[in-house]
């Protein structure tokens, strides 16, 4: 079975500060990507990488695909309000045709 | 995730009766995942099917849940003999494909059904 352990499992930091969410396994994914889920809503795509060694900037977000694609990490600079949610990471491996979800990280960011 | 309507938004049901979940897929996607969340967890793999067909039934329980995706009309989740572990929120996502040269191609989420046990 594989697992996408995320850390921390709850932030909670102040406007303006930056943070780092880590998305880890023991497998190696043929792709991963982020989401952000809000309370009473589906999990929305933010970004999805593919190559090992990746990075991709969207806004004030940065993400990175581990070059063994068995990790990823998520930045945030400069947090706002806006950013408080579910982050969720989820793998993609070329035999099959699910996506496994990592266990996510609750981030509140206050003002 | 706009684009996949899933219905109803809230369910009540009571111990014993039946639940029955629909998810309508974006324009021009032909394939349908059904995941399952329960409070304070990450979204859990039960169901991959295309149209009348059922590809990946992995993550379902073995009784009482059935999924269909037919050649018209919505896909449904249907849960018999409900039971209050049943409640949680059932999210529906939709690809146009499961693998493009190798690449998972991005899959969009419903708002979600959230189903209560009483």
């Amino acid at each position: 079975t594989q697992l996408l352990e995320q850390s921390p499992q709850f932030l909670s930091i102040q406007e303006g500060e930056n943070l780092t969410v880590y998305c880890n396994s023991s497998s190696v994914f043929s792709s991963l990507q982020w989401y952000r889920q809000e309370p009473g809503e589906g999990p929305v795509l933010l970004v999805t990488v593919v190559t090992g060694g990746e990075v991709k900037k969207l806004k004030r977000l940065t993400f990175q695909f581990g070059d063994a694609r068995k990790d990823s990490s998520l930045h945030i600079t400069a947090a706002q309000p806006g950013d408080t949610g579910l982050y969720l990471c989820a793998g993609h491996s070329g035999g099959g045709n699910k996506l496994t979800f990592g266990t996510g990280t609750q981030l509140k960011v206050e003002l | 995730n706009a684009g996949v309507m899933q219905n109803p938004r809230h369910l009540v049901r009571r111990r014993g009766q039946e639940a029955r979940l629909r998810c309508s897929p974006m324009k021009g996607h032909s394939h349908v995942y059904w995941y399952r969340q329960l409070p304070e967890e990450g979204l859990k793999f039960m169901v991959y099917l295309q149209k009348e067909n059922i590809i990946d039934e992995s993550g379902m329980p073995k009784e009482r849940f059935s999924a269909e995706f037919p050649k018209e009309g919505p896909s449904i989740l249907r849960i018999q003999q409900v039971v209050r572990g049943d409640s949680a929120a059932y999210f529906c996502a939709s690809s146009p494909l499961p693998r493009t040269s190798g690449v998972w191609a991005e899959a969009f989420f419903g708002q979600g059904t959230r189903l209560t046990v009483v």
